[in-house]
């Protein structure tokens, strides 16, 4: 069976430090990979996501960047974190096609002091 | 423009209240899909059905119910018999297919916190 690993589960860093969240996926091949933020406010931000090796797509401009260096890891990074990057991080990952559901990591908590 | 609206943002019921979470959605596709994802206190997101755009069976799964409706928009669903479990905040989402479709990318409503007291 498939599974998602994303580590670490908590972390607080200070201001203009830098990032780096690890997402890996096991028991599947050529999976599509996403990263969202979710806000105080509950909302779910698409981040990035990517459909192969080495593709990345941005949904949206910001101090964050995501690679894929391997089939089945999703990386997250920023060279200097800001206060506005606290949040909840999730990866996830879908096979390819509209109707796959996708499949959630237990996420991280990301603090900036 | 695609669009999923939970209008409700937080209900609060008794144990063993039925209770139904609303989901409106908005798209120009004619393939599409949506999802209900459950997401508890610890933070990750649960997949719980998946419905077709073609397919307007309701589906019933123990104590949950799903009602697809495409002539008002509409993916409602219903929690039977609450339970304290049943406390999460539950998100409705859209996929579309065609040109969206390769990359599943979900278009999510802003969730509905439901709390069930015992």
């Amino acid at each position: 069976s498939q599974t998602i690993h994303q580590w670490p589960a908590t972390l607080v860093q200070p201001v203009g430090s830098p990032l780096s969240l690890e997402c890996t996926v096991e028991g599947t091949s050529n999976p599509n990979l996403y990263w969202y933020r979710q806000a105080a406010g509950r909302g779910l931000q698409l981040l990035f996501y990517s459909v192969g090796i080495g593709q990345i797509s941005s949904e949206v401009p910001q101090n964050l960047s995501a690679s894929r260096p391997q089939d089945r890891q999703f990386i997250l990074s920023s060279k200097k974190l800001l206060l506005s990057d606290s949040g909840f991080y999730l990866c996830a990952w879908a096979k390819g096609g509209g109707n796959q559901p996708q499949h959630f990591g237990d996420g991280t908590r990301l603090s900036i002091l | 423009a695609q669009k999923v609206t939970q209008a409700q943002t937080e209900i609060s019921v008794v144990e063993k209240e039925d209770v139904t979470l609303d989901c409106v959605y908005e798209t120009r596709d004619t393939t599409y899909y949506l999802f209900w994802y459950k997401q508890p206190p610890s933070g990750e997101l649960v997949f719980l059905i998946r419905r077709n755009s073609f397919d307007e069976q309701n589906e019933i799964s123990g104590r949950y119910s799903w009602n697809f409706q495409k002539s008002t928009s509409s993916f409602n669903f219903t929690i039977t018999a609450s339970q304290v479990v049943d406390s999460a905040v539950y998100f409705c989402a859209l996929s579309e297919g065609g040109y969206g479709g390769a990359t599943n990318k979900l278009i999510f409503g802003t969730g509905t916190l439901l709390a069930v007291q015992p």
